[in-house]
């Protein structure tokens, strides 16, 4: 099993920052990544797959990098909406065989 | 627009089975398969498996094989999870997620499933 890890588990961040999440999957798993922000009592957002790419209706401020294992979510200018928990998730294998990370918890400093 | 509605809460035994369903609209339900995610509360998502709509293929989490199916209903566009042998660690919310295996871009409410005694 792929195991994703990503770091911090918390992260503080004042409104209009930009916010840097990492994701590190423990082989390779290409570009197959996608990220989620989940507020609470919601269900999980999807925001970006393929590593890079934006879901339909995702703002600009929301970008993703990376690949193999090294992955980045960036959130440029933070807005008050922003503050969630997100979660990396990888689905390199088929028949799928889909882990997500731990996730990381942004909150306004 | 798409929508996937779920069944309400449940409150089981341990030992018992759950079966929770997840109705979609606004789109071909052939043409995608659902996934079933779980979240425990304050922890994050475990990916439970996945079926196709299309044929019925299904594939599930290792941890889960032989206590879970997942089957669909093309008639009412309905997709179910059923959890059997249930313990108080499968204490979670229950999510339906359209996808073809790989990511989810539309969601369910979430179903909250209780095991206690």
């Amino acid at each position: 099993e792929i195991v994703m890890t990503q770091s911090p588990a918390t992260l503080s961040v004042s409104p209009g920052e930009r916010a840097t999440l990492s994701c590190r999957a423990s082989q390779s798993v290409s570009s197959n990544l996608a990220w989620y922000q989940q507020k609470p009592g919601q269900a999980p957002r999807l925001l970006i797959y393929g590593a890079s790419t934006r879901a339909t209706g995702i703002p600009a401020r929301f970008s993703g990098s990376g690949s193999g294992t090294e992955f980045t979510l960036t959130i440029s200018s933070l807005q008050s909406e922003d503050f969630a928990v997100y979660y990396c998730q990888q689905y390199n294998n088929w028949p799928p065989s889909i882990t997500f990370g731990q996730g990381t918890r942004l909150e306004i400093k | 627009q798409v929508q996937l509605v779920q069944s309400g809460a449940e409150v089981k035994k341990p030992g018992a089975s759950v079966k929770v369903s997840c109705k979609a609209s606004g789109y071909t339900f052939t043409s995608y398969g659902i996934s079933w995610v779980r979240q425990a509360p304050g922890q994050g998502l475990e990916w439970m498996g996945w079926i196709s709509a299309y044929n019925g293929n299904t594939n599930y989490a290792q941890k889960l094989q032989g206590r879970v199916t997942m089957t669909t209903d093309t008639s009412t566009s309905t997709a179910y999870m059923e959890l059997r042998s249930l313990r108080s660690d499968d204490t979670a919310v229950y999510y339906c997620a359209r996808g073809t295996g790989t990511t989810f871009d539309y969601w369910g409410q979430g179903t909250l499933v209780t095991v206690s005694s």
